[in-house]
């Protein structure tokens, strides 16, 4: 079946260690992006790609990187500057085709991080 | 940056009632969304409405939308255990690059069987 895998589900980081969070998508879509998502709180895009080897800053990308070598991958890196990376990160891709106009996102299924 | 705002934060229902959410927002938009979330998982896509659009229905939800008020509301009818969720509601921006999403808190709906 075709969506977004993220991994891991799970992740603990010690205080200085950069971690990173892998999403693959075998949707086709053009477009990816990075959300944060803390308790009782919404989502704050953190980075987008709508191309391969192209990336954007979104709201709260300070303390993050990504890469975009593939179209089906988007890696995000919490980097120690990071000061408080405990947090719900999610993936997810745009539709492309007839729905691409739309922006209806899809999503994986998160990535809980929490730092020692 | 904040855009939508759901009301209310959260619900309690029984099985069967009705569920009613309110999201308003604050610029232009070319499109609301309404999404939902599972405890602990990702969202999912439930309903588009574009801004020339003042209704639309899938199934059991209902979806208006009053661009001069600037809000929107999801019911959704015959409430199901299973409907237990976060319910967001999110903006594109009129002009806005298609895909970034604007998210409200959501508001957390509780159905009692």
């Amino acid at each position: 079946d075709g969506g977004i895998t993220q991994s891991p589900k799970y992740l603990f980081r010690k205080e200085g260690q950069n971690v990173t969070l892998s999403c693959e998508q075998n949707l086709n879509h053009d477009a990816m992006y990075w959300y944060r998502q803390d308790p009782g709180q919404g989502l704050r895009l953190i980075y987008y790609s709508q191309i391969v080897n192209d990336f954007q800053k979104g709201d709260i990308a300070e303390g993050y990187s990504v890469s975009r070598e593939k179209k089906e991958s988007f890696p995000l890196t919490v980097t120690s500057a990071q000061k408080n990376p405990t947090a719900f990160y999610l993936c997810a891709s745009l539709a492309s085709g007839g729905a691409r106009v739309t922006g209806e996102l899809f999503f994986g299924e998160g990535s809980r991080l929490t730092v020692l | 940056s904040q855009q939508g705002e759901e009301d209310p934060q959260a619900l309690s229902i029984q099985e069967g009632e009705n569920a009613t959410m309110n999201c308003s927002y604050k610029t232009s938009i070319n499109n609301l969304q309404w999404y939902r979330q599972n405890s602990g998982r990702g969202l999912v896509h439930l309903i588009l409405i574009r801004s020339n659009e003042r209704e639309k229905h899938s199934g059991r939800l209902r979806v208006t939308l009053d661009t001069s008020k600037k809000s929107s509301s999801l019911l959704i009818t015959a409430s199901r255990a299973a409907d237990t969720a976060s319910y967001f509601c999110a903006t594109v921006n009129y002009g806005g690059s298609q895909g970034n999403l604007i998210f409200g808190k959501g508001t957390k709906l509780s159905v009692k069987p």
